[in-house]
């Protein structure tokens, strides 16, 4: 079985600014792969970052890095230069098998 | 690269009629997913097929069900509504190997509100 934890429902950030989304997960599956997704109003489901379980280096893109921790089951995602655009859920999720299972979200709100 | 659409956009039932949600996967993806998600909840996966055969299955009863075509679309059928089938639906294509297998990209979504 596979659970994804979401701890903060919101957080803000200032524009320009890094913030930092955690996660923190559970499974069963020996390969594994972590996703951060982001949803914005529009509720189009966006692709941010993904990483394999078995690759010790974290994946960053662009703006986007995250920071994962194996042994702690510790996913998080940092972004920074905070961009008005970043508004939006954010939907950590982990793929065992051939389902994706989410966290409940964060909400990111952006100060001008 | 064409990217994941899916049909309609929105969609109005009544309790207990069927309904039908289309989805074409980007180009060259051979798996799609389709997922529900609640207002203020995360998506929750529904089932996933793979050459035309379901390739597992989500906590969903029955009256679920789907279909894949040799070109890879896809379809979801709901059949009896219910309230609680008011949702965003969405489908999600992927490949089953490679250098980023699994890896799944989401379409727009429908919505579905069923009163």
């Amino acid at each position: 079985a596979q659970t994804v934890t979401q701890s903060q429902p919101e957080m803000s950030v200032q524009e320009a600014e890094t913030v930092t989304l955690s996660c923190t997960y559970d499974t069963s599956e020996s390969d594994y792969y972590l996703f951060w997704y982001k949803q914005p109003p529009s509720r189009q489901m966006i692709l941010v970052i993904r990483q394999e379980a078995y690759k010790q280096q974290n994946a960053t893109e662009n703006r986007f890095s995250v920071n994962f921790q194996k042994a702690a089951k510790s996913f998080s995602l940092k972004i920074s230069d905070s961009q008005l655009g970043d508004a939006a859920m954010y939907f950590c999720a982990t793929l065992g098998g051939n389902k994706l299972v989410f966290g409940a979200g964060t909400i990111l709100r952006v100060k001008s | 690269e064409t990217g994941v659409t899916q049909s309609p956009t929105h969609l109005i039932k009544t309790r207990g009629q069927q309904v039908t949600l289309r989805c074409s996967s980007q180009s060259g993806h051979n798996t799609v997913s389709w997922y529900q998600q609640a207002l203020g909840q995360g998506p929750q996966f529904i089932f996933q097929y793979y050459r035309e055969e379901e390739n597992g299955r989500g906590n969903f009863p029955p009256r679920f069900s789907g279909l894949q075509f040799p070109n890879y679309s896809s379809e979801l059928n709901v059949n009896a509504l219910e309230l609680d089938d008011s949702a965003l639906y969405l489908c999600a294509s992927s490949l089953a190997g490679g250098q980023f297998k699994g890896t799944q990209y989401f379409g727009p979504g429908t919505r579905l509100t069923v009163l």
